[in-house]
Parts: C-alpha cells; sequence; structure tokens
C-alpha cells in the first residue's frame, strides 16, 4: 500500500488566494482526519470523518476553512481566502475501525502551506 | 473540552543518558497512543496503551498508562542519535468522541553525540 497521499507536498500562495489540499486515505480505511501543525499551536484537529461524513469540525479555524469527502478515497480542505496566518504544515491522517477501540492514525506526509 | 498536558517541551541529553517525556490528561482515557515525528516528517504511530496500569515495552523504549487512565509516561533508556525527534501522546476519550485524538503539545528531544 502507498500509504495517505497528499498533494500537493508545498504550496506557495498570495494572500486572498483559494488553496486547495487533497488527501486519498489508505484503501479500507473508514475514519479520515485533517490536521493543522504550527509551532505555537502544535498539533490541532481541523475536522474528521468517518464513513465520508463529517464528525466534529469544531476544530475548523473559521468560515474561511471547508473539508469535503465526496468518496472513501478522496478528500480535500479549502481556505478561501488564504490569509498568512494559515502558513502552516497540514496533514491528513487515515485509520480503521476494528473492535471497540480507536486504532493508530496513519499520516501523510503533509501539505507546507505558505501563505505571503 | 478534553485537554492533555505534555512535559517536558524540549529535553537535551548526551547519547546514552535515559529519556522520561510525561503526559496528563484533564479527563479520563479510554486509550493513549504514543507517535513520534523525525525532524521535517510525519507523526508515526508508536504504540497503544488500554488498560489501567498498563506497561509496554519496544526495545529500550517503555510506555506506561497510569492507574486511574489519565496520564502516561515514555522512557527511552541509553538514547541514540536515531531517537532525535519530537514525542506525542494522543488521548482518546471514547464514547461519542470515537476516533477523535486529542494530541498533546509533544515533547523535542535533541541528543548530542
Amino acid at each position: 500500500d502507498a500509504g495517505v497521499i497528499q498533494s500537493p507536498r508545498h504550496e506557495v500562495t498570495e494572500m486572498g488566494q483559494e488553496v486547495t489540499l487533497r488527501c486519498k486515505p489508505i484503501s479500507g480505511h473508514d475514519y479520515l482526519f485533517w490536521y493543522r501543525q504550527t509551532m505555537m499551536r502544535g498539533l490541532e484537529l481541523l475536522i474528521y470523518f468517518n464513513n465520508n461524513v463529517p464528525i466534529d469540525d469544531s476544530g475548523m479555524p473559521e468560515d474561511r476553512f471547508s473539508a469535503k469527502m465526496p468518496n472513501a478515497s478522496f478528500s480535500t480542505l479549502k481556505i478561501q481566502p488564504s490569509e498568512p496566518r494559515d502558513s502552516a504544515v497540514y496533514f491528513c491522517a487515515s485509520s480503521f475501525r476494528l473492535s471497540g477501540r480507536a486504532h493508530e492514525q496513519f499520516f501523510g506526509p503533509g501539505t507546507r502551506l505558505t501563505v505571503l | 473540552g478534553q485537554q492533555v498536558m505534555q512535559i517536558p517541551q524540549y529535553q537535551h541529553v548526551q547519547e546514552g543518558e535515559d529519556f522520561t517525556t510525561y503526559c496528563n490528561s484533564s479527563t479520563t482515557l479510554s486509550n493513549i497512543q504514543w507517535y513520534k515525528q523525525r525532524p521535517g516528517g510525519h507523526p508515526v504511530f508508536l504504540i497503544q496503551l488500554v488498560k489501567s496500569g498498563e506497561v509496554k515495552k519496544q526495545k529500550r523504549l517503555t510506555f506506561q498508562f497510569g492507574e486511574a487512565k489519565k496520564n502516561s509516561s515514555l522512557h527511552i533508556t541509553a538514547t541514540q542519535t536515531t531517537d532525535v525527534g519530537t514525542y506525542f501522546c494522543a488521548g482518546h476519550a471514547g464514547g461519542t468522541s470515537y476516533g477523535k485524538l486529542t494530541f498533546g503539545q509533544g515533547t523535542i528531544l535533541t541528543v548530542h553525540p
């Protein structure tokens, strides 16, 4: 298996532009998570899906952020309009529920976003 | 909401010295996971602890889960330069928040040869 795939790996954009980050989870995984990592705030959960349905989006900073999962093999995180404070590394992770316990999350390589 | 605190934030050791990072949750956890992130990399799962008082070992790494299931620790014996990175604990509350992990701030470990 190729693992969790994220694209692009690096994104540099100007303030006000729309940014779309993409994620392909591991095949067969039923949970998908979007995280943001910065030095100041650490690793923050933005939103997560179960079977393509958003379960908890309480970590989404504001209305400029939106996420979708149209099918089991693809998810997007969109920022519109982008601001310099959105600069961070964005990770996508997936996991598979087996029995009654949470299982390990497999992280993608991340997208390093820089908003100028 | 649930909070997971991790200390210390930074730890610098000489190669061969031991290292410990501690994790405390504001609420009782269903289970706790530990991840390692190498510089420039992504978090990678190390282990999961489920039972009260559980202790697990992976070579030089020893993981403990507290009796009250609110705290945990990771101890590395005789550190090596390959141990460099950030170690995160992540708590799972279970129940209606099934699947969701709350990560601690991480401990950045530097090992001097």
